[in-house]
């Protein structure tokens, strides 16, 4: 079975602008979760989606959305871009509705901001 | 909210026994989860923990205690691709995967 995958794996942007990413979870996972992770603040939670719905939503500026799409593969954009988005964002998915409990990461995309 | 604490690095010899430490202050949570993540990698599940006590996965146990807010990590028999860091993480009560990582704890593993 493929693990998680995420596109593109780096990316160099420019203050002000915006970012896509995406993140296909392993076959028949219907949560996917977004993370950043940053040297200063280590892996924070951004947010969660299950069946097309957010569910859960950490403490980021509204700059930071998602969404997922009915084959539960997920985006996550970040508009209006600061140097301090520079991160690592992680995605995760899990077979969500089961008594499971383990989220499977992707490799992440590393995002430069300059 | 959830505050978790590890050490910020550790470091032991190939083959000696190491613990790590968390410590957390939540208002509850369904789990506590271990992770391990080498560098310019993707963390990888290690271990879960629900009740009290001690789960034991070969090289690899983790110990909880509710009462006290306090996990632990124990890897034996130590080699080499150990050392990575390992993250502390907590699963709070919001009815889905939404998941609060400690910073991680740095291991280095010398001959």
């Amino acid at each position: 079975k493929a693990g998680v995958t995420q596109t593109p794996r780096y990316l160099i942007k420019t203050r002000g602008q915006q970012v896509t990413l995406s993140c296909s979870p392993i076959s028949g996972h219907r949560s996917v979760s977004w993370y950043q992770q940053t040297p200063g603040q280590g892996l924070q939670f951004l947010f969660e989606y299950f069946s097309e719905t957010q569910r859960n939503k950490g403490n980021f500026p509204g700059r930071f959305s998602g969404r997922q799409f009915s084959n539960s593969r997920s985006e996550m954009n970040v508009s209006t871009l600061e140097l301090g988005d520079s991160a690592l964002y992680l995605c995760a998915s899990s077979l969500a509705g089961t008594a499971t409990y383990e989220q499977y990461f992707g490799p992440g995309t590393r995002l430069t901001v300059t | 909210g959830q505050n978790i604490d590890q050490p910020t690095e550790m470091t032991a010899t190939e083959g000696a026994i190491v613990q790590i430490n968390c410590t957390y202050q939540t208002s509850g949570f369904n789990g506590l989860f271990w992770y391990q993540q080498h560098a310019g990698e993707a963390p990888t599940f290690l271990s879960y923990n629900v009740l009290d006590g001690l789960e034991e996965k070969g090289r690899f146990s983790s110990f909880l205690s509710r009462s006290k807010g306090y996990s632990y990590l124990l890897l034996k028999e130590l080699q080499m691709k150990d050392s990575a860091s390992y993250l502390c993480a907590v699963r709070p009560y919001t009815g889905g995967f939404k998941t609060i990582f400690g910073a991680g704890t740095r291991l280095f593993v010398k001959a």
